[in-house]
């Protein structure tokens, strides 16, 4: 998964709690990105982060936040404002090698409300 | 709003056949690239095509580019029941690596 992990890989959360998703990378990356993705759909961007202390809104941040004290960490919190949590959530760190940007996404978590 | 539009939603095919997707998207692109996803993983990047770039292969992976009709094909051939996954395209159009997803083609390759 490209030296990125993703803890837990099932959690489950009752309606109204706020949750935190872990993302952790080694890759010494600076950038890094959340993305959300619901039964049979695409990734949607959720924030990104280009740089330590830094982050940006993606498509559909709204009941979301994000934090990056460290460069190798880009937790996510689903606060009770999300109206439809239940999803499959997937952190990725861009990969740059001359002018090609690839991403490695790490393993995911699962986010069942119940 | 999507970027790139998948078709087909789904590809059924028989081992040592060849699966074909296609991905088309609205705006320039920088690039274009496609990923695998395996039922509830994460993504694998396969291969990525630069908006100069008309054909590229990896494998048994050909994919080309027409960035006149603003689409792509990903070509597999030989398919293997091990190729059964879901493969997405995914568009670059900044300058720093932010990539918009499809919505995916879930191929299923019988033995």
């Amino acid at each position: 998964d490209g030296g990125i992990t993703q803890s837990p890989k099932y959690l489950f959360r009752k309606e109204g709690q706020n949750v935190t998703l872990s993302c952790e990378q080694n890759l010494n990356h600076d950038a890094m990105y959340w993305y959300r993705q619901d039964p049979g759909q695409g990734l949607r961007l959720i924030y990104y982060s280009q740089i330590v202390n830094d982050f940006q809104k993606g498509d559909i941040a709204e009941g979301y936040s994000v934090s990056r004290e460290k460069k190798e960490s880009f937790p996510l919190t689903v606060t009770s404002a999300q109206k439809n949590p239940t999803a499959f959530y997937l952190c990725a760190n861009p990969w740059s090698s001359g002018a090609q940007d690839t991403q490695y996404f790490g393993p995911g978590t699962r986010l069942t409300v119940l | 709003s999507q970027q790139g539009e998948e078709d087909p939603q789904a590809l059924s095919i028989q081992e040592g056949e060849n699966a074909t997707m296609n991905c088309s998207y609205k705006t320039s692109i920088n690039n274009l690239q496609w990923y695998r996803q395996n039922s509830g993983r994460g993504l694998v990047h396969l291969i990525l095509i630069r908006s100069n770039e008309r054909e590229k292969h990896s494998g048994r992976l050909r994919v080309t580019l027409d960035t006149s009709k603003k689409s792509s094909s990903l070509l597999i051939t030989a398919s293997r029941a091990a190729d059964t996954a879901s493969y997405f395209c995914a568009t670059d159009t900044t300058s720093y690596g932010k990539l918009t997803f499809g919505q995916g083609t879930i191929l299923t390759v019988h033995p």
